[in-house]
């Protein structure tokens, strides 16, 4: 079975902390992605990454950062919190796109919350 | 740009009769579709998927969903609902040639016994 796991399920921070999500996934899937999920706007793309070193921005990249030096770890980073971030993250992997529709594996969720 | 929209919040059903939750898209180019769903305080699994072929896809639990290519539909159906099935369910769409996946707002569905 894939494995997506995240470094934590819940987390509490203080406004202007950098923050570090991590994302490890055992399947050696290309792809990588961060979604925050907020009550009836669904699950919105910040980032994925298609490569070790590589990314691109999703819909809403604005006040994150990512990371990936090896190819099972996909971090995303908070530089300076804010209570706007407070939100449910979460990682995804899959295979890089083949005949179309891979199919996206889910980590348990980390839920921040910014005071 | 590709879309998918539910237009359904909340679904109700009794425990035994069929259920369908609600999902249309919008595409340019041939449609890759998903269905996954959410237990409280989880993260999301995957039910199933078109990508070619039968307009009838079966997936895990029992459910199905049938892909419309004129009405640009793609509903979630299962003949008998089990209180285990209440949950948050979400359609997604492929966006990109990268595979990343656009989300739909989510439907909860409430099955009371």
């Amino acid at each position: 079975d894939v494995k997506v796991t995240q470094s934590s399920r819940y987390l509490v921070k203080r406004t202007g902390e950098k923050v570090f999500l991590e994302c490890v996934q055992d399947m050696d899937h290309e792809n990588m992605f961060w979604y925050r999920q907020d009550p009836g706007l669904g699950l919105r793309l910040i980032y994925f990454s298609y490569d070790v070193k590589m990314k691109e921005k999703g819909d809403i990249p604005e006040g994150y950062s990512v990371s990936r030096e090896k190819k099972e770890r996909f971090s995303l980073i908070l530089e300076s919190a804010s209570t706007n971030q407070t939100s449910m993250y979460l990682c995804a992997s899959s295979y890089r796109l083949l005949a179309g529709g891979n199919e996206q594996f889910f980590g348990p969720g980390t839920r921040l919350t910014v005071l | 740009a590709q879309s998918v929209a539910q237009p359904e919040d909340q679904v109700n059903v009794a425990e035994g009769n069929p259920l369908t939750v609600k999902c249309t898209y919008s595409v340019s180019g041939n449609p890759y579709l998903f269905w996954y769903v959410q237990y409280p305080n989880r993260g999301l699994q995957f039910l199933l998927k078109y990508i070619t072929g039968d307009n009838l896809v079966k997936g895990s639990y029992g459910f199905e969903a049938e892909f419309n290519k004129s009405q640009t539909s793609f509903h979630l159906k299962k003949p008998s609902a089990l209180v285990s099935d209440s949950a948050l369910y979400f359609c997604a769409v492929l966006g990109g040639s990268q595979g990343n996946l656009i989300f739909g707002k989510g439907t909860k569905l409430s099955v009371k016994p």
